[in-house]
C-alpha cells in the first residue's frame, strides 16, 4: 500500500515560473524523501527531510514539512525544460524507518 | 561501479517460467532494497537486506517471490512460475548507512519484466 498522495497528479507550467507539488501522508515519519524521475530512467534522490525539520533547500528546490498536518511541499523555482519528470515522495515510518513508502508521483511538465 | 547496476535490463518469459533478476549495488553500500513500479505508481517496497540479512520481505506479493544476498553484496532476487500479472519494473536501491535517520536511497535502472 502507499502511504503518501502527491497533489496534484498532473502539472503543467512555462519555463522560468515556479512549481509547487504537495504530498500527504498517514502515519509518523522519521524522514520525508523527494524523488526524481525522468522518463524511462531512473529514480533519483533529490532531498531528505526530517521529522525534526521544517525546511530545507538545496539549490532551486526548497522542500517544507509540517508533521502536524502531516504534509509536504517541493518548490521548484525557475522552472527548465529539464525538470520535466514525475516527482515523488516517499516516508521513511519511525517503526522501520529503511523501508520507504512511496505516493503515485506528481508528473511535471516544463513547457518552453 | 559508479552506480547501482541491475541484469537484464529487459526480461521477457513465457507464463509459468522461473527469472532470476540481479542486482550489483554501490561498492560498500550496507542496505539492499527491491522495489516493484507499475506504469505510472510510484514503486512499491519488497524487501531489504542488512548486509546478507534480510530485514523486511513484508512487501514480497506471495511465496513465489523470494530474494537472497548470501555475501553481503550482489543480490537475487527470483520468482518462480511467472504469472502475467509479476510484469513489471523491478528496481533495486542501495544505501551506505542502516541508520534510520539518514537512508538516502540509490536507485538502479531496473529490469523490465514482461510475462507472456
Amino acid at each position: 500500500s502507499q502511504q503518501g498522495e502527491e497533489d496534484p497528479q498532473a502539472l503543467s507550467i512555462q519555463e522560468g515560473e515556479n512549481a509547487t507539488m504537495n504530498c500527504s501522508y498517514k502515519t509518523s515519519i522519521n524522514n520525508l524523501q523527494w524523488y526524481r524521475q525522468n522518463s524511462g530512467r531512473g529514480l533519483v534522490h533529490l532531498i531528505l527531510i526530517r521529522s525534526n525539520e521544517r525546511e530545507k533547500h538545496s539549490g532551486r528546490l526548497r522542500v517544507t514539512l509540517d508533521t502536524s498536518k502531516k504534509s509536504s511541499s517541493l518548490l521548484i523555482t525557475a522552472s527548465r525544460a529539464a525538470d520535466t519528470a514525475s516527482y515523488f515522495c516517499a516516508t521513511a515510518k519511525i517503526q522501520g524507518a529503511q523501508k520507504l513508502v512511496f505516493g503515485q508521483g506528481t508528473r511535471l511538465t516544463i513547457n518552453p | 561501479g559508479a552506480g547501482v547496476s541491475q541484469s537484464p535490463r529487459y526480461k521477457v518469459t513465457k507464463r509459468g517460467q522461473d527469472v532470476a533478476l540481479r542486482c550489483d549495488p554501490i561498492s560498500g553500500h550496507v542496505s539492499l532494497y527491491w522495489y516493484r513500479q507499475a506504469l505510472g505508481q510510484g514503486p512499491e517496497f519488497l524487501t531489504y537486506f542488512n548486509y546478507e540479512a534480510q530485514q523486511d520481505k513484508s512487501g514480497l506479493p506471495n511465496d513465489r517471490f523470494s530474494a537472497e544476498r548470501p555475501e553481503g553484496s550482489i543480490s537475487t532476487l527470483t520468482i518462480q512460475r511467472t504469472e502475467q500479472r509479476d510484469s513489471a519494473m523491478y528496481r533495486c536501491a542501495s544505501s551506505l548507512a542502516r541508520l534510520a535517520g539518514d537512508n538516502e536511497q540509490f536507485f538502479g535502472p531496473g529490469t523490465r519484466l514482461t510475462v507472456l
